[in-house]
C-alpha cells in the first residue's frame, strides 16, 4: 500500500493567516501518461463526512472557494488556505488514488490561534 | 440532488456479520459513470477504504478485509450494501457510504452522512 504522511499533526493559525498543510506520499503518485498526480484533499467537521476539496493534486472542486488551492507534484504536496477563516476549523486530509487500495493520510487538525 | 443515506444495525455483537445498507435518491445508481464506495472511520481516527462496487456487480476490496468483506448492489431499489463477516472491536466505525468522483480511481466526491457501528456483547 502506499503510505500518505501529513505534516502537522495539527496546526493553530491565526484568522486571515496562511495555513499550510503538507502531504507525502511513500512513492510517486504521478503518472506519467496523462501527466497527473493522483491526489486529492478532503476537509471534515466534527459530525460530518469528509468534503472534497481538491483533485488532480490542484483542481478546485466545484463551489469550493478559492482561498483553498493545492500543489506539489511526485511525492510531495500542499494544500494551502491562504486566509483562515473561522469556518476553516476542521481537520483536513489527503488520499492517493494512483493505486489501489486508495490510501489516506492521517489528518492535519486546523484551528484557530 | 444526489444523496446517500447508509442505514443498518448500530450494534452488532463479536464474531457476527455486520450489515449495511446504502440507498441513493435522486438519481440512478445504474450510472454508467460512477462508482460507488464503502468507508469506514474508527472514532478518533482516520479513514479507510473498504470497497467500490459498479452497478454491473465488480467489485473491489481492500486487501486488508477482502476475506470478510462483500460488497452487493440491488439496482432495482437502488441501493448497494456491505457486509463484513467475523467482526472484532477493531471494526467499530463510523461507516460511510459515497461516490468515486468520475470513474473507478478517483476520488471521492459524495457521500452518505454515516453510520455508527459499535461491535460489542
Amino acid at each position: 500500500d502506499i503510505v500518505m504522511t501529513q505534516s502537522p499533526d495539527s496546526l493553530d493559525v491565526s484568522l486571515g493567516e496562511r495555513a499550510t498543510i503538507n502531504c507525502k506520499s511513500s512513492q510517486s503518485i504521478l503518472y506519467t501518461s496523462t501527466n497527473k498526480n493522483y491526489l486529492g484533499w478532503y476537509q471534515q467537521k466534527p459530525g460530518q463526512p469528509p468534503k472534497l476539496l481538491i483533485y488532480w493534486a490542484s483542481t478546485r472542486e466545484s463551489g469550493v472557494p478559492d482561498r483553498f488551492s493545492g500543489s506539489g507534484a511526485g511525492t510531495d504536496f500542499t494544500l494551502t488556505i491562504s486566509s483562515l477563516q473561522a469556518e476553516d476549523v476542521a481537520v483536513y486530509y489527503c488520499q492517493q488514488y494512483f493505486s489501489t487500495p486508495p490510501t489516506f493520510g492521517q489528518g492535519t487538525k486546523v484551528e484557530i490561534k | 440532488q444526489l444523496q446517500l443515506q447508509e442505514s443498518g444495525p448500530g450494534l452488532v455483537k463479536p464474531s457476527e456479520t455486520l450489515s449495511l445498507t446504502c440507498s441513493v435518491s435522486g438519481g440512478s445508481i445504474a450510472s454508467t459513470t460512477y462508482y460507488w464506495v464503502w468507508i469506514r472511520q474508527p472514532p478518533g481516527k482516520g479513514l479507510k477504504w473498504i470497497g467500490t462496487i459498479y452497478y454491473s456487480g465488480s467489485t473491489y476490496y481492500n486487501p486488508s478485509l477482502q476475506s470478510r468483506v462483500t460488497i452487493s448492489v440491488d439496482t432495482s431499489k437502488n441501493q448497494f450494501s456491505l457486509r463484513l463477516s467475523s467482526v472484532t472491536a477493531a471494526d467499530t466505525a463510523v461507516y460511510y457510504c459515497a461516490r468515486h468522483r468520475a470513474g473507478l480511481w478517483d476520488t471521492f466526491d459524495l457521500w452518505g452522512q454515516g453510520t455508527m457501528v459499535t461491535v460489542s456483547s
